[in-house]
C-alpha cells in the first residue's frame, strides 16, 4: 500500500521556536507538495518540489521554508513560530503534475 | 485570489437521497478536475475526475458533472450514505500548471 507519512500527528510548539515538519513518500513519486488547511480557507499551498533539492514557492510561502534533499523526503520548516502559523498541515506526493495527489494523514500544529 | 471555489460550506442530507456539491473555477485554462474526501483527522483522499473533453464521469454511486461554459462542476452522490459523511474538496488545474488549485471545502453530513 504507497504511503505518504507525516512524522507526527499532533504537535505543540512555543512562538519563536524553530520546528520540523516531516514527510516521506515510498512511491517514488517526483513531486511533493505542502498545504495547510485552516475553516474557511481551504488547502493553501505553502512549497512544492518537482525534484531533488528543487522547490518553488505556493500561495502562502512567508514564515516557511523546505528542503529536499533526497526524493522520498520533503520537509517543511518554521524558522520562528507564530501563533498563526497554528494549522493542519498536509503533506502530498504525486507522479506528474497532472496526476492526483496522495495525502500524509497531517500534522496538527499548535503553536502557544 | 481563490480561483477554485465551494460556496456551501455545509450541506445537510437524510441518508438515502442525492447529496449534491457545488464547485465553480475562475480559470478558463482550468482542463482537468478533481474531487477529494476527507475525514477529520485523516489526509484527503481521491474520489473522482473529470477532464474538460467530458461532460460527465461517473463511479458507482459517486458523478461528476462539468459545465464548461459556466465553470461549474457539481459531485453528486447517489444515495447518500453515513459513512460519506465528510468535508469534500474540489481541485483543478490546467495543461501547463505545475499543481492543483483546490476549493475552501463543502461539510457533508448524512442524517441517518
Amino acid at each position: 500500500d504507497v504511503k505518504v507519512t507525516q512524522s507526527s500527528r499532533y504537535l505543540v510548539k512555543r512562538t519563536g521556536e524553530k520546528v520540523f515538519l516531516e514527510c516521506v513518500q515510498d512511491m517514488d513519486h517526483e513531486n511533493m507538495f505542502w498545504y495547510r488547511q485552516d475553516p474557511g480557507l481551504g488547502l493553501r499551498l505553502i512549497y512544492f518540489s518537482y525534484d531533488v533539492k528543487m522547490k518553488e514557492k505556493g500561495d502562502i510561502p512567508e514564515g516557511y521554508s523546505v528542503s529536499r534533499e533526497k526524493k522520498e523526503r520533503f520537509s517543511l520548516i518554521l524558522e520562528s513560530a507564530s501563533t498563526n502559523q497554528t494549522s493542519m498541515y498536509l503533506c502530498a506526493s504525486s507522479p506528474a503534475p497532472r496526476d492526483g495527489y496522495t495525502f500524509g494523514s497531517g500534522t496538527r500544529l499548535t503553536v502557544v | 485570489d481563490q480561483q477554485v471555489k465551494q460556496n456551501s460550506p455545509s450541506l445537510s442530507v437524510q441518508e438515502g437521497r442525492i447529496s449534491i456539491l457545488n464547485c465553480d473555477y475562475t480559470n478558463s485554462m482550468f482542463d482537468y478536475f478533481l474531487w477529494y474526501k476527507k475525514y477529520p483527522a485523516e489526509g484527503p483522499t481521491f474520489l473522482i475526475s473529470i477532464s474538460s473533453i467530458k461532460d460527465k464521469n461517473e463511479d458507482g454511486r459517486f458523478t461528476v458533472f462539468l459545465n464548461k461554459s459556466a465553470k461549474h462542476l457539481s459531485l453528486h452522490i447517489v444515495p447518500s450514505q453515513p459513512g460519506d459523511s465528510a468535508v469534500y474538496f474540489c481541485a483543478a488545474t490546467s495543461n501547463t500548471g505545475n499543481q492543483f488549485y483546490f476549493g475552501t471545502g463543502t461539510s457533508l453530513t448524512v442524517i441517518p
